[in-house]
């Protein structure tokens, strides 16, 4: 089955500093690639996803890329702000719907 | 407007017990459920995730069971808990259509003493 991996587990920026995380697939049949923000003690919720046939997506302060070829997708936040403190998720899906996470990131933005 | 249902939000339950963590979704048909489990600091296990009524596949082989007895109910079963089985235990549903955004319930925080 898929195996989604994701870097690093923690990521401490300053606030306006920009911050990436990382994350691979082992299943090349995946083509939904979702990231997920979860806030202490709340669900996940989902702040942007990406689809196979899409290289590049942007939500004003976020961005997400994705190279398929080397199946990795990455997270771009820019500007980073206290508010955007939380542990942040990856995951990949095939048409099964199978929808699998990676370990999650831990994102600390420092005042 | 569709939302989910998850319960209890907490649990404790001695070694050996049984469990039944229960998950309805309102406001839509079909759709996909999913049982995942969060490990203090870890990420989001997926255990199990039906397409459909009694349709259940299975992610990782342990003690847990999942059944869907009607098309908007989830139910994550054990017979016999295990210290290991503690963390919180999330349910999720998304659209019948492939590859669309998944809504978390609540969660379950579950301990096993």
């Amino acid at each position: 089955g898929e195996n989604v991996e994701q870097h690093p587990s923690t990521l401490s920026v300053q606030e306006g500093d920009s911050a990436v995380i990382k994350c691979t697939y082992s299943d090349s049949a995946s083509n939904y690639f979702p990231w997920y923000k979860q806030e202490l003690g709340k669900r996940p919720q989902l702040i942007i996803d990406i689809r196979s046939n899409v290289g590049e997506k942007k939500d004003q302060r976020i961005a997400v890329t994705l190279n398929k070829t080397a199946k990795h997708f990455s997270l771009h936040i820019t500007e980073t702000q206290p508010e955007d403190s939380a542990v942040y998720f990856c995951a990949a899906s095939t048409n099964n719907n199978d929808m699998r996470f990676g370990a999650g990131t831990r994102l600390t933005v420092k005042p | 407007s569709q939302t989910i249902h998850q319960w209890p939000a907490t649990l404790v339950q001695p070694v050996g017990s049984p469990l039944s963590l229960e998950c309805t979704v309102e406001g839509t048909s079909n759709p996909n459920l999913y049982w995942y489990r969060q490990a203090a600091g870890r990420g989001l296990q997926l255990l199990f995730y039906s397409v459909g009524i009694g349709q259940i596949s299975s992610e990782v082989p342990q003690n847990l069971s999942a059944s869907r007895p009607q098309d908007r109910q989830f139910i994550l079963s054990s017979k016999k808990l295990l210290l290991s089985d503690s963390g919180f235990y999330l349910c999720a549903w998304s659209a019948i259509l492939p590859n669309t955004e998944a809504f978390f319930g609540q969660g379950t925080r579950l301990t096993v003493v």
